[in-house]
């Protein structure tokens, strides 16, 4: 069956490391997202991409990149990772633009 | 700037009585609408979504929600609530219409007592 997968599914890093979450999906969707989930804010989007070579910056930005070399994946990069970014991360695909998102199981990141 | 608001953090119902979740939306068009929910420790599950036409629409677990353009809403109800509707849900909306980028809402925790 199609699916989407996230790893790892858990990581605790220090304050400053670079850190790079993984996305792979199999149903050949265009677009994939990346969310943060934070109790008391629900989840806010990070980056997306509706397409190879296509990225695009949501909500909260700041501190993460994606790249999109193929369709299958999106990895979110932390670039220097700060304790702010604790969260757990969700990434999510979809097809065509009237179709539902599929979402993963998430990333619980600690940052020390 | 779109954006959505679920004024109703935690709500408790008795089992089998109805339920009603509230969802506000602010958004420039005609919106694209979704309700999703989370059970403890999981990823989340579409319950159903709004991109045109019948203003009722249904979803999965006898879940329903409808769209009212002039109050900027779109509530999501259940007739009869069970033990297992407890979780989280989210309302969103679509960042755009190229794509289905979401914005959520905060979420609203469901509790559910016997």
């Amino acid at each position: 069956d199609a699916e989407i997968t996230q790893s790892p599914r858990h990581k605790i890093t220090e304050t400053g490391r670079q850190v790079t979450l993984a996305c792979h999906q199999t149903w050949n969707h265009n677009n994939m997202f990346w969310y943060r989930q934070d109790l008391g804010h629900g989840l806010r989007l990070i980056h997306y991409s509706y397409g190879v070579q296509d990225t695009n910056k949501g909500e909260v930005s700041d501190g993460y990149s994606v790249s999109r070399s193929n369709t299958e994946d999106l990895p979110l990069t932390l670039e220097s990772a700060a304790s702010s970014q604790t969260s757990v991360y969700f990434c999510a695909s979809a097809g065509t633009k009237n179709t539902e998102a599929f979402f993963g199981q998430g990333t619980r990141l600690t940052v020390v | 700037a779109q954006s959505v608001t679920q004024p109703d953090i935690h709500i408790t119902v008795s089992e089998g009585a109805s339920l009603e979740l509230r969802c506000n939306y602010s958004y420039g068009a005609t919106p694209y609408l979704f309700w999703y929910v989370q059970s403890p420790g999981q990823g989340l599950q579409l319950l159903l979504k709004y991109f045109s036409g019948d203003t009722l629409v249904q979803g999965i677990k006898g879940f329903e929600a409808e769209f009212k353009r002039s109050q900027s809403s779109f509530n999501l109800r259940k007739p009869s609530v069970h033990w297992s509707d407890a979780a989280e849900y989210f309302c969103a909306v679509g960042l755009n219409q190229a794509g289905t980028a979401l914005i959520f809402g905060k979420g609203t925790t469901l509790s559910v007592s016997s």
